[in-house]
């Protein structure tokens, strides 16, 4: 079964401190990663997608990578601030349509002051 | 300003009744998806539809249904059968050229 597990479920960090999340997917065939953000009690907004061959890509403060070998994702915020409080959502996908898409649980990151 | 628009934002409903979650979107995407969220877990998908008059079951279809009559409609219908039907409804679109777009959510609760 394809899975994607992230890490930590959650986190507590200080307002213009930098931040790191993990993602681990056994998803296969590959086609490519997506970092997703979604604010309490609204739907997901996506922040990056990437395919096998991007190892980094950036959006803003965010920045994702990609070790498509070790079927490793991480998700980097650089000097974080209250709006970054969210749930960040790590989705994978085995096929071009998005009908073949495995969803991780979530990391919820809360900033504060 | 294009986008996906769910009605209504919050639903109760006793048990035993049927209820329609709307979604609309004007982003002229081909394909729409209803996700399910519950605390914890990864969404999962409830049925998804790639063009008008033709929908697929996803991985939790029971208790569902749906109708694709018209390209930028999608509503969704929990059924008395659906066990547990409380959660947060998530409607989505995407099209080759754009990923998945989604609405802001419908939080049903039955009692």
């Amino acid at each position: 079964k394809n899975q994607v597990e992230q890490s930590p479920q959650s986190l507590i960090i200080l307002e213009g401190k930098n931040c790191t999340l993990q993602c681990n997917y056994t998803v296969s065939p590959f086609s490519n990663l997506r970092w997703y953000k979604q604010d309490t009690g609204r739907g997901p907004v996506s922040l990056t997608i990437m395919t096998f061959s991007e190892n980094t890509k950036s959006n803003g403060r965010y920045t994702a990578t990609l070790d498509a070998d070790t079927k490793q994702s991480s998700l980097h915020i650089t000097a974080s601030q209250l709006s970054d409080s969210a749930s960040y959502i790590c989705v994978v996908s085995a096929h071009q349509g998005d009908y073949k898409l495995s969803f991780g649980a979530g990391t919820t990151v809360t900033v504060r002051a | 300003d294009g986008g996906i628009t769910q009605s209504p934002k919050y639903l109760f409903r006793k048990e035993g009744q049927n209820v329609t979650l709307s979604c609309e979107q004007n982003l002229n995407h081909d394909a729409m998806y209803w996700y399910r969220q519950d605390p914890g877990q990864g969404l999962r998908l409830i049925y998804y539809s790639q063009i008008v008059n033709d929908f697929q079951k996803g991985d939790i279809a029971e208790g569902y249904s749906v109708s694709r009559e018209k390209k930028e409609s999608f509503p969704l219908t929990v059924t008395s059968a659906q066990k547990n039907p409380t959660a947060f409804y998530l409607c989505a679109s995407s099209s080759f050229s754009s990923p998945l777009h989604f609405g802001n959510g419908t939080r049903l609760t039955v009692t």
